[in-house]
């Protein structure tokens, strides 16, 4: 089955400091989404991006995130200054027609360990 | 109240037991609604969509209530590798995303 390839798989960081989280999707996927999960907490939607842009995005994904797809087959997740409190498992997933249909089923990424020092 | 509610458990049984999870959701234009299975540290993985007729896929077992707000899970004859928790995930059918519920962790002993 295809997969969603993230990188890195761990990444330790200090406060303040930028990191950049890399995935790429499935290739014929259209969809493309980030998750995280803080550790013993559940899995919160970040933000979904489609035909280049942001559809949806939540309350967490604040003026200190950003996503791009900037050459096709990569999808990053960037965090400018990193919190303490941002230190979780970064998912990505994808999927080729969205949710709601017939081919909604998420793909989901291995997730890169983000920790904040 | 919280959007998709589940039962942390854990739930410990024996090997060949039937264990039943249940959930809860809030919104009751919610739209889809999945059982996905997460190990220790790992990515989540769809078990199976739940749809109102019910379905079922080998020892699995799922349930749609609507009127209720709930849905279920029966695992039927438990083995060991069962052991991982289970999220309750609800689409609420407005915005592209997918609300997890907090997961049931379940324990099969041999």
């Amino acid at each position: 089955e295809p997969e969603v390839t993230q990188t890195p798989s761990h990444q330790v960081t200090q406060m303040g400091q930028e990191v950049i989280l890399r995935c790429v999707p499935i290739s014929n996927h259209l969809y493309f989404y980030w998750y995280r999960q803080i550790l013993g907490q559940k899995v919160e939607f970040l933000v979904s991006f489609y035909n280049n842009e942001i559809s949806e995005k939540s309350e967490i994904f604040d003026d200190q995130f950003s996503v791009e797809r900037p050459d096709g087959s990569n999808f990053t997740l960037k965090i400018r200054s990193t919190k303490l409190e941002d230190s979780a498992m970064y998912f990505c997933a994808s999927n080729r027609d969205g949710l709601g249909g017939t081919n909604e089923k998420l793909f989901f990424g291995s997730g890169t360990q983000l920790s904040v020092l | 109240r919280k959007e998709v509610e589940q039962d942390p458990g854990p739930f410990n049984v024996p090997e060949g037991a039937t264990v039943a999870f249940n959930c809860t959701y809030s919104n009751s234009a919610s739209q889809s609604f999945f059982w996905y299975r997460q190990d220790c540290r790992k990515e989540p993985k769809l078990l199976m969509s739940v749809y109102s007729s019910g379905n079922e896929d080998g020892r699995f077992t799922a349930q749609l209530n609507r009127a209720s707000q709930y849905i279920s899970l029966l695992i039927r004859d438990s083995k060991l590798s069962d052991s991982a928790t289970y999220l309750c995930v609800v689409f609420k059918g407005a915005g592209n995303m997918l609300t997890f519920g907090g997961g049931t962790r379940l324990m099969v002993k041999p």
